[in-house]
């Protein structure tokens, strides 16, 4: 069965990175982009951006553009984002999720979340 | 970048109720359409793709419709399993998603 499983919480300080990884299990690794979308406390759905694992090209929202860098791993079915100069605003739930069809049949499967909590 | 507008942002219904979600582009986004369903704790479930595409084990119950910048999701016999916040997502061709703010079904 598929599976996308995160890395657990992380607590950073303001203008610390964070890697928050997602590894991927029971399909083809390379077959489908991995996107990430995060969630603050209450809030809605955030997309950050997407990458290929196959070619390891990414598309990120221009919010994140030049914060954000998605990266993988193929030997280990693994998905990576990394966040930099972090921020307060920036304390949410992270989630990875399986594009399909290079996400126009929309995102099938999601990681269990990983939060991120920025604080001093 | 495209925006997304869901309207209500909270819907108060019955179990048994018709209830219907709007989501509205900021332009056309032709069926590039896609409804989740989130429950607290919990990631998104994919319901619906290409607008009108069930996925595959969701109740058909749910149906979705809509092109170019009106869609709407429909729960047919609100269950007691379907209080949950609803979100539309769009795509468009540079593979950039937008998702919309949430409608939130309560019990009544």
């Amino acid at each position: 069965q598929v599976q996308l499983v995160q890395s657990g919480a992380e607590v950073k300080k303001p203008g610390a990175s964070v890697k928050v990884s997602c590894k991927a299990s029971g399909y083809t690794f390379t077959s489908y982009d991995i996107n990430w979308v995060r969630q603050a406390t209450g809030q809605g759905l955030e997309w950050m951006g997407w990458m290929n694992p196959n070619s390891g090209n990414t598309g990120y929202a221009q919010k994140f553009q030049g914060r954000v860098t998605m990266t993988r791993n193929t030997s280990i079915s693994t998905a990576y984002m990394e966040l930099s100069s972090l921020r307060s605003e920036d304390t949410a739930v992270y989630y990875c999720a399986r594009g399909r069809g290079r996400q126009a049949k929309g995102l099938d499967y999601w990681g269990q979340g990983t939060l991120v909590t920025v604080s001093s | 970048d495209i925006q997304m507008t869901q309207s209500p942002s909270t819907l108060s219904a019955s179990v048994g109720d018709r209830v219907t979600i709007t989501c509205r582009a900021s332009q056309s986004i032709s069926s590039w359409l896609a409804w989740y369903q989130q429950k607290p704790g919990k990631a998104p479930k994919l319901l619906i793709y290409k607008a009108s595409s069930l996925e595959s084990g969701v109740p058909s119950r749910f149906s979705g419709s809509g092109s170019g910048t009106e869609f709407t999701l429909t729960i047919s016999s609100l269950q007691p399993d379907d209080f949950a916040t609803y979100y539309c997502q769009q795509y468009n061709s540079y593979s950039r998603l937008t998702f919309g703010g949430g409608t939130k079904v309560e019990i009544k």
